[in-house]
């Protein structure tokens, strides 16, 4: 069984500041997703990273793909209380998603 | 992107009895899938349904408990069946277009009492 590893698991933070969340398996994925999931609704993808080494930007965010593809970081600029949710990494193989735990952040004003 | 509708968004029901959970897909996709999300954990798949044929479970997830119907391209119910407390959850819908990147319906959110 392939794992997701997600860290942290909570981060509390002041609105401006930056922040990183990791995930880290030790298998490899043709594939990796980032979701974002809010109170009362479902996840919703954010970026899908494909190729290791990869780095893709989405306004503030920015998503990072490791060489190896084992891996993936989302890196948050100058964080608003709008970016407050769960967000979860999910690898890919053939049609399965293995989703992380996720990482709960809070951004307070 | 693909538009799912999830119904009921929540119930509260005794233990002992069913549930079915409905998701309307706003286009035909082949693929459909319903995962658990229990507090503070990740999304567990529970089943790929697709049309024409039985869902495949996922291990530890059996035909009687959780009953899928999958009648068209656009449908599928999930029952959860004889519901205990610990079936307290948020059951998910999800379709896949593309490649693996998943659409997901708003969720159910399920206590059982």
């Amino acid at each position: 069984t392939q794992l997701l590893e997600q860290s942290p698991q909570f981060l509390s933070i002041q609105e401006g500041e930056n922040l990183t969340v990791y995930c880290n398996s030790s298998s490899v994925f043709s594939s990796l997703q980032w979701y974002r999931q809010e109170p009362g609704e479902g996840p919703v993808l954010l970026v899908t990273v494909v190729t290791g080494g990869e780095v893709k930007k989405l306004k503030r965010l920015t998503f990072q793909f490791g060489d190896a593809r084992k891996d993936s970081s989302l890196h948050i600029t100058a964080a608003q209380p709008g970016d407050t949710g769960l967000y979860l990494c999910a690898g890919a193989e053939v049609y399965q998603l293995t989703f992380g735990k996720g990482t709960k952040l809070s951004v307070i004003p | 992107s693909a538009v799912i509708s999830q119904k009921p968004s929540r119930d509260i029901c005794q233990r002992g009895t069913s549930l079915t959970i409905q998701c309307q897909v706003d286009s035909q996709v082949t693929m459909m899938f319903w995962y658990r999300q229990q507090p503070g954990q990740s999304l567990t798949l529970i089943a790929t349904a697709n049309q024409g044929s039985e869902a495949t479970y996922e291990s530890g997830f059996v035909i009687d408990k959780f009953p899928i119907s999958r009648p068209n391209l656009t449908f599928s119910t999930l029952t959860v069946s004889n519901m205990s407390p610990e079936d307290s959850s948020i059951y998910l819908c999800s379709v896949s277009q593309g490649r693996t990147e998943a659409f997901f319906g708003q969720g159910t959110r399920l206590t059982v009492v």
